[in-house]
């Protein structure tokens, strides 16, 4: 069984501060990273999906990056706003069982 | 926007007793997910399907779920009986293509309660 680690559990920050996460999953076999935001109430929703070693995404405030040889991701917000509140899971996929894994999220609260 | 609808959202029932939640995924999607996410844990993948076949379903407890997609469009997750257990958000993702590079695209849930 694949174990995807999230890190912090659960984090509250201050509207227009940065934060960032942290995803660890195993080197070996790596197929795909996943990024999804959850927000109360909602679907997850895809932020990234990352392939490649030293992969970097952004989109708008958030930005992501990849260290496949390592196994992690670092999920980093700028700016943060109230808005942002929500879970961020991370997945991964590997060459035995193409089936993501998810960690359990890292809760992220901002307080406006 | 194409969204992924589930039905019912929220479902409360008495252990042994049988429930079902139904998925429509967004329309020409042929790869349809069932995840089971635990509070306070990630989700897990029940069964995945390509069209109306089922590509891996090893984690899904066959003594009491069950799950179709007959025509390769909609699909529906049995569990019968259900037990304190399964009390769970059940998700329902749809993706366009079968590989992991491609992202899901989820519906809001169904959140079971067993009493």
């Amino acid at each position: 069984i694949l174990n995807v680690e999230q890190s912090p559990q659960s984090l509250h920050v201050q509207e227009g501060d940065s934060t960032n996460f942290t995803c660890s999953f195993p080197s070996s076999n790596f197929y795909a990273l996943h990024w999804y935001r959850w927000e109360t109430a909602k679907s997850p929703e895809a932020l990234f999906v990352m392939t490649l070693n030293g992969d970097e995404k952004k989109k708008g405030r958030i930005s992501a990056t990849l260290n496949t040889k390592e196994g992690y991701s670092y999920l980093y917000i700028k700016g943060s706003q109230p808005e942002d509140s929500a879970t961020y899971l991370c997945a991964s996929s590997h060459s035995g069982r193409r089936a993501l894994t998810f960690g359990s999220g890292t809760r992220l609260q901002v307080q406006p | 926007e194409a969204e992924v609808a589930q039905s019912p959202r929220y479902k409360i029932t008495e252990k042994s007793q049988a429930v079902a939640f139904w998925c429509d995924p967004i329309s020409g999607h042929a790869t349809l997910y069932w995840y089971r996410q635990i509070l306070g844990q990630g989700p897990e993948l029940l069964v995945q399907f390509q069209d109306e076949s089922v590509v891996d379903d090893s984690q899904l407890p066959k003594d009491r779920f069950s799950a179709e997609r007959l025509k390769g469009v909609d699909s529906t997750l049995k569990i019968q009986p259900a037990e304190l257990g399964d009390s769970a958000m059940y998700l329902c993702a749809s993706s366009s293509s079968g590989q992991v590079t491609g992202e899901l695209f989820f519906g809001e849930g169904s959140r079971l309660t067993v009493l």
